[in-house]
């Protein structure tokens, strides 16, 4: 069965800095990597989905990078500002259904 | 862009009451899920539905039901409401064809059972 997680579960940064959040999975038999934001009481946002034959995406401050062999993926997040302050939440699709980490908490104070 | 809408942001109910959740969505996609979120536990899938009339059960479909009778309607059925139900509740679709296969969520709603 697919497990994911991310490391740290919470982080704290002051605003400017640049950051990596990280996700590993234990099946790499995947067919895509999806990272999601959650405001508190909201739903998820997608942020960026790497398939399975790239190796990264970016979008604006954001870059996620795949590693499919060793079951990893980080996401970058550059200069990074008070309204970034989320969940971030990583999620791989399977065979049907995508198997979700546990979230990364950050915040970024001013 | 897609668009992935749930009845309700917040519901309170009593504990034995019947809870029906809908969700929307308005791009024509094959698949729909269910998930309820509690902190600590994360994201666990309820129910999913391949196409209208199918369903498949989730992690922890025990006390819950579904109904797909349109194509862009997904209903998740409490019948029997319990406190241990509390929890917040989303909706997600997703197409099967082309690519990428992405999935959509919508905004959750927040259910209280006293």
């Amino acid at each position: 069965k697919q497990e994911v997680t991310q490391i740290p579960a919470a982080l704290s940064v002051p605003e400017g800095e640049n950051l990596v959040l990280n996700c590993s999975f234990t099946d790499s038999a995947i067919y895509n990597l999806q990272w999601f934001r959650q405001d508190p009481g909201k739903g998820l946002t997608s942020l960026l989905l790497i398939q399975s034959s790239q190796r990264e995406q970016t979008s604006g401050r954001l870059n996620a990078s795949l590693d499919k062999s060793s079951g990893r993926s980080t996401l970058y997040i550059a200069a990074s500002q008070p309204g970034d302050s989320a969940t971030y939440l990583c999620a791989v699709l399977g065979y049907s259904t995508l198997t979700f980490g546990k979230g990364t908490m950050l915040l970024v104070s001013p | 862009d897609v668009k992935v809408t749930q009845s309700s942001r917040y519901l309170v109910k009593r504990t034995g009451e019947k809870v029906f959740l809908e969700c929307v969505q308005d791009m024509d996609h094959e698949n729909m899920f269910w998930y309820r979120q509690d902190p600590g536990l994360g994201l666990r899938l309820i129910y999913f539905s391949y196409d209208v009339k199918m369903k498949e059960k989730g992690d922890i479909p025990e006390g819950y039901s579904v109904s797909r009778e349109k194509k862009e309607r997904f209903s998740l059925i409490l019948e029997s409401a319990s406190t241990n139900q509390t929890s917040m509740y989303l909706c997600a679709s997703r197409t099967t064809s082309g690519s990428p296969i992405e999935q959509f969520f919508g905004p959750g709603t927040r259910l209280t059972v006293l």
